[in-house]
């Protein structure tokens, strides 16, 4: 069966300080891999997604980044951290090819940027 | 931006009555799906309905999609306690290989 891990869990970190968020999923191979951010008590922002290796597309300009260096591997960057930064960060897969499907969903990775 | 938006923002009814949460978007899409996310944690799927379908169900859940007034209605019969969760719905756009979700419903389920 397929599983997607999610890491860290919490963090806090210092305005200006970098960060790595990983997603890794098992059991599929080439899946779709996205990264979603949900501020509180709101909706999620697609942020970043990937249909391959290297692929990567943007949607919201912003101070971060994100590369897909394996098939099932996900990394969420960022070399300085603002305030508003700060939320929850969610990385999903799907095996969509001519449209998206059920998106599967790790258990998030809360951020707060003091 | 967020395609569909959800309405109510917040709902609290009794257990065992029904639930009924609406979603409305803006253009053409490929599918509509309904999320349900308990508090901290991932969003978990629970129905997708395409856009050639008018309605699907799944369990205690119905779904309507309506293209031609660009919405949704996702209802729950029968609430229980544990159905207290956020709904979300999620659209995917004609040629677009993502999902746009809306702001979400706060539904409680009193006992």
């Amino acid at each position: 069966s397929q599983t997607i891990h999610q890491w860290p869990a919490t963090l806090v970190q210092p305005v200006g300080s970098p960060l790595s968020l990983e997603c890794t999923v098992e059991g599929t191979s080439n899946p779709n891999l996205y990264w979603y951010r949900q501020a509180a008590g709101r909706g999620l922002q697609l942020l970043f997604y990937s249909v391959g290796i290297g692929q990567i597309s943007s949607e919201v300009p912003q101070n971060l980044s994100a590369s897909r260096p394996q098939d099932r591997q996900f990394i969420l960057s960022s070399k300085k951290l603002l305030l508003s930064d700060s939320g929850f960060y969610l990385c999903a897969w799907s095996l969509g090819r001519t449209y998206t499907g059920e998106l599967f969903f790790g258990e998030g990775s809360r951020l707060t940027v003091l | 931006s967020q395609q569909g938006e959800e309405d109510p923002q917040a709902l609290s009814i009794q257990e065992g009555e029904n639930a009924t949460m609406n979603c409305s978007y803006k253009t053409s899409i490929n599918n509509l799906q309904w999320y349900r996310q308990n508090s901290g944690r991932g969003l978990v799927h629970l129905i997708l309905i395409r856009s050639n379908e008018r309605e699907k169900h799944s369990g205690r859940l119905r779904v309507t999609l309506d293209t031609s007034k660009k919405s949704s209605s996702l209802l729950i019969t029968a609430s229980r306690a544990a159905d207290t969760a956020s709904y979300f719905c999620a659209t995917e756009r004609l040629g677009a290989q993502k999902l746009v979700f809306g702001q979400g419903t706060r539904l409680t389920i009193n006992p």
